[in-house]
């Protein structure tokens, strides 16, 4: 079926890094554009950042630019966010999702958890 | 980019509706036809309810509607069942390759 499973999340100490993992199945995933969206514990969603389907274009907020990089193998059907220099504030469940219409995310992942503390 | 306004809270007795707001700006919800809204349950991931203002995924009821005046968007869920209870976030394209979220909204069936 069509889905999005992340992996890679875990505690890290600040100032650490980590890299999260998204593998698409069921669907061509190289024709879409992708998104990681957080959500901190009990908060609300936030957009983090969003690599088009080729690989070519990415963008991301304010708060994780120079910080985080997003990628994608198209051959391996997987998406990637590589975090440098975490902060506590990046704690986080963090979520993949498919871009389906200007930002409308029609499938997300489970998410997985990251959590960072000394 | 500030967060889109919602009011944390919102209730119905079955059968009812419930209307949600979404206020932003000109420079997102009032500039763009791209308004989502999404609904969540608890420990779960978010779901799409409807996408670019008023338009619904395939699998979603019609007891969910969206619109959209001026730089406020809204959902209606009409005919409150006891599922619908869970946290509804809308979004919308922000300009420059920006995406916003609202600050969500818990709806309560009573």
């Amino acid at each position: 079926q069509v889905q999005l499973v992340e992996s890679g999340g875990g505690v890290v100490q600040p100032g650490r890094s980590l890299r999260l993992s998204c593998a698409a199945s069921g669907f061509t995933f190289s024709n879409y554009a992708i998104h990681w969206v957080r959500q901190a514990p009990g908060k609300g969603l936030e957009w983090v950042t969003i690599i088009s389907y080729d690989g070519n274009i990415k963008y991301y907020a304010d708060s994780v630019k120079g910080r985080f990089t997003i990628s994608r193998d198209n051959s391996k059907n997987t998406l990637y966010v590589q975090m440098n220099g975490l902060r506590t504030e990046d704690t986080a469940v963090y979520y993949c999702a498919r871009d389906v219409a200007g930002g409308a995310y029609d499938i997300w992942g489970q998410g997985t958890m990251v959590t960072v503390s000394s | 980019h500030s967060a889109l306004t919602q009011p944390p809270s919102a209730s119905g007795s079955p059968g009812q509706s419930v209307t949600i707001s979404c206020t932003g700006t000109s420079s997102d919800v009032g500039g763009y036809n791209y308004v989502s809204w999404y609904q969540q349950h608890p420990g779960k991931a978010p779901k799409l309810m409807i996408y670019e203002v008023t338009k619904r995924p395939s699998g979603v009821p019609d007891r969910f509607s969206g619109s959209k005046s001026g730089n406020t968007a809204s959902l209606t869920v009409s005919g409150l069942q006891a599922e619908d209870e869970a946290d509804y976030y809308c979004s919308s394209y922000a300009g420059s390759n920006n995406y916003v979220f609202g600050t969500g909204t818990q709806v309560s069936v009573l």
